[in-house]
């Protein structure tokens, strides 16, 4: 089944302890992308990557590391947590120009900083 | 700077009506894609339509169509014989053609469905 893997689906961390959220898709799509969705606020870019190895800061990079050394994973790494990271995060992949088919979204990872 | 309004921070519609909700956006470009996703309580977006720009004709997907105006930047999308499965967070959105663009999302609407 092609799908967009995320883990964990829910997550509590304290301030200041470094969390990894995982990505992987099984579609062989270059394009991947990580999004933050808070309420009012829609969903916003915070990182994104064309191929291995070729990232790119969204609308929303700060506090945020990602990095693409193998074409199926896109980690997303809180080196640092704050509780103004508290939110609703989504990994994303997409076939052709980018994301101009729409993207396949991953399940969502719920992350509370306190 | 693209951006997507969705003015409806909520909408009901009684089942098996028909319910329309409303999209407009911003950008320079002359060529780009719209979309609607839905997310359910489940969390999950799921892709429900999508539109492009150079095409006059409207996009359709069973129950879904939309209503694109490319004049005055507008993209609502139609729900027919509205069912309870419906219910969920919709959200519209707006790509440029360019590769490794991003998708920029409105705020979303909340459609309820009463039986």
């Amino acid at each position: 089944e092609a799908q967009v893997t995320q883990n964990p689906r829910y997550l509590i961390t304290v301030t200041g302890k470094k969390l990894t959220v995982t990505c992987s898709q099984n579609m062989n799509h270059e394009y991947m992308s990580w999004y933050r969705q808070d309420p009012g606020l829609g969903l916003r870019q915070i990182y994104y990557s064309m191929n291995v190895e070729v990232t790119d800061k969204g609308d929303v990079p700060e506090g945020y590391k990602v990095s693409r050394k193998e074409k199926r994973n896109f980690p997303l790494i809180l080196e640092s947590p704050s509780p103004n990271q508290t939110s609703l995060y989504f990994c994303a992949s997409g076939v052709g120009a980018g994301a101009n088919y729409g993207y396949t979204f991953g399940s969502g990872t719920r992350l509370t900083v306190v | 700077a693209q951006t997507v309004t969705q003015s409806q921070p909520e909408m009901s519609v009684q089942e098996a009506e028909t319910v329309t909700l409303s999209c407009t956006y911003d950008t320079s470009e002359s060529d780009y894609y719209l979309f609607w996703y839905k997310q359910p309580p489940s969390r999950q977006m799921i892709l429900v339509i999508r539109q492009e720009a150079y095409k006059q004709q409207n996009a359709t997907e069973n129950r879904f169509s939309v209503n694109f105006q490319k004049a005055a930047k507008s993209f609502s999308l139609k729900i027919s014989d509205s069912q309870l499965g419906d219910a969920a967070m919709y959200f519209c959105a707006l790509t440029l053609m360019e590769y490794g663009n991003k998708l920029v999302f409105g705020a979303g609407t909340i459609l309820r469905v009463k039986s």
